[in-house]
């Protein structure tokens, strides 16, 4: 059974850089039928796409968080990870990781996500 | 990108259906087959119901049901049941290569 698990800081300072990983056991983050992305939560609000990473390192992007997100992927330790500089109050949400069948909207497995607030 | 457009709220008697619209643009729901809707109970991680547009994974319940005429998708659920009560997302790929979510729907089942 495939599971995705998110870990990293639940308090960021503002200004500073949100650093999230999420490891994904019981399946192989090299496999080429799967894309594995991003999607976030503010409180009480909706799902918002941050981006997805395929196992050969081509990444796509929102472009409304474009020039501040890097995503990337470690397939030694099955593993990617997001990276989000000068975070804001606006940045506080729940980060779920997912994993996307290529070619589909089958996105099937989710994190079971984490809180990361941005507070000083 | 903008957000598809959903109704904040629909509610409906047990055994009723219901219909959640799901509205974009012909850069995205109406440009591919690559809806996808979840369901998110409070607390919880959403969940997978319906993807490219019609399709049930396996263990999803045959109640739901999803299609889309031009740039409009909607996920239907007949016989409603009180474990249905939950928030509703539609998502979609778009023509710039991303994925774009819906504002969620809330449903309450009276």
């Amino acid at each position: 059974q495939l599971q995705l698990q998110e870990s990293g800081p639940g308090l960021v300072k503002p200004s500073e850089t949100l650093s999230l990983t999420c490891a994904v056991s019981g399946g192989s983050i090299s496999s080429s039928s799967y894309y594995w992305g991003w999607i976030r939560q503010p409180p009480g609000k909706g799902l918002e796409w941050i981006g997805t990473i395929y196992y050969s390192g081509v990444t796509y992007y929102n472009p409304s968080l474009k020039s501040r997100v890097t995503i990337s992927v470690d397939t030694s330790t099955n593993q990617f990870s997001l990276n989000l500089n000068s975070v804001t109050a606006a940045d506080t949400a729940v980060y779920y990781c997912a994993r996307r069948q290529r070619s589909s909207s089958f996105r099937d497995y989710w994190g079971q996500g984490t809180l990361v607030t941005v507070s000083s | 990108q903008s957000a598809l457009t959903q109704p904040a709220s629909v509610s409906g008697s047990p055994g009723q259906s219901i219909t959640i619209s799901c509205t974009g643009t012909i850069s995205d729901v109406g440009g591919y087959n690559y809806v996808s809707w979840y369901q998110q109970h409070p607390g919880k991680a959403p969940k997978l119901i319906i993807y490219d547009v019609s399709n049930r994974p396996s263990g999803v319940s045959n109640r739901f049901s999803g299609s889309k005429s031009g740039n409009t998708a909607s996920l239907t659920i007949s016989g409603l049941q009180a474990e249905d009560e939950a928030d509703y997302y539609c998502s979609s790929y778009t023509s710039s290569t991303t994925w774009v979510f819906g504002g969620g729907t809330k449903l309450t089942v009276l």
